[in-house]
């Protein structure tokens, strides 16, 4: 089946320790995005990537961190430097620049 | 600050009755629109997209687009208890032709 899979649907911080979001797609898209929802809350971008080894900040990056060595890969770091990490973050991906984005079933971190 | 603004709700409507949802955008270059549906604890699902002026129409949901106004909305016939949840606008910013917009979303129940 082709699709968007994150991991883990759940995650806990612990003050000063850095987590890793997975997300991992199969439909060959080139573009992918981060996106944190806070409840009540619309989609904030954290960053984007348009094609392998590359990408751009978002509206909200600072506290985290992105790498995009595979097309297929686009894994998001929330570093320490993130105060208020605790949201549903989604990862979000796309063929090409009309077509709309589609979405894993996302991540839910908490503070510890 | 390119936005996309929508009511956050909740509409309440009847069963049978027509939902109608609405989206005005202030990007006026934006070209492509985007309702997904969001259902409590889960990731946003594309209900539909429109690129040009006028109507579309997928089952028994509608979306209009008006460029002149900068106004987007979906109409839902004959709804369903199962339609409650949250929807969300997206339009495609002009500003880096991979970078989407959200507005913050209308929750609609539908009372059966």
């Amino acid at each position: 089946d082709g699709g968007i899979t994150q991991s883990p649907k759940y995650l806990f911080r612990k003050e000063g320790q850095n987590v890793t979001l997975s997300c991992e797609q199969n439909l060959n898209h080139d573009a992918m995005y981060w996106y944190r929802q806070d409840p009540g809350q619309g989609l904030r971008l954290i960053y984007y990537s348009q094609i392998v080894n590359d990408f751009q900040k978002g509206d909200i990056a600072e506290g985290y961190s992105v790498s995009r060595e595979k097309k297929e890969s686009f894994p998001l770091t929330v570093t320490s430097a993130q105060k208020n990490p605790t949201a549903f973050y989604l990862c979000a991906s796309k063929e090409t620049v009309q077509q709309p984005q589609h979405f894993g079933d996302g991540t839910r971190l908490s503070i510890l | 600050q390119k936005e996309v603004e929508q009511n956050s709700g909740p509409l309440s409507v009847p069963e049978g009755a027509i939902a109608s949802l609405n989206c005005t955008y202030s990007d006026r270059g934006s070209q492509s629109f985007f309702w997904y549906r969001q259902y409590s604890g889960k990731s946003p699902e594309l209900i539909m997209s429109i690129y040009s002026n006028g109507d579309k129409e997928d089952g028994r949901f509608t979306a209009q687009l008006n460029k002149a106004s900068q106004y987007v909305s979906l109409l839902i016939r004959d709804s369903q208890p199962s339609d409650s949840a949250t929807y969300l606008c997206a339009a495609r910013s002009t500003s880096g032709t991979y970078k989407y917009i959200f507005g913050t979303g209308t929750r609609l129940k539908v009372l059966a």
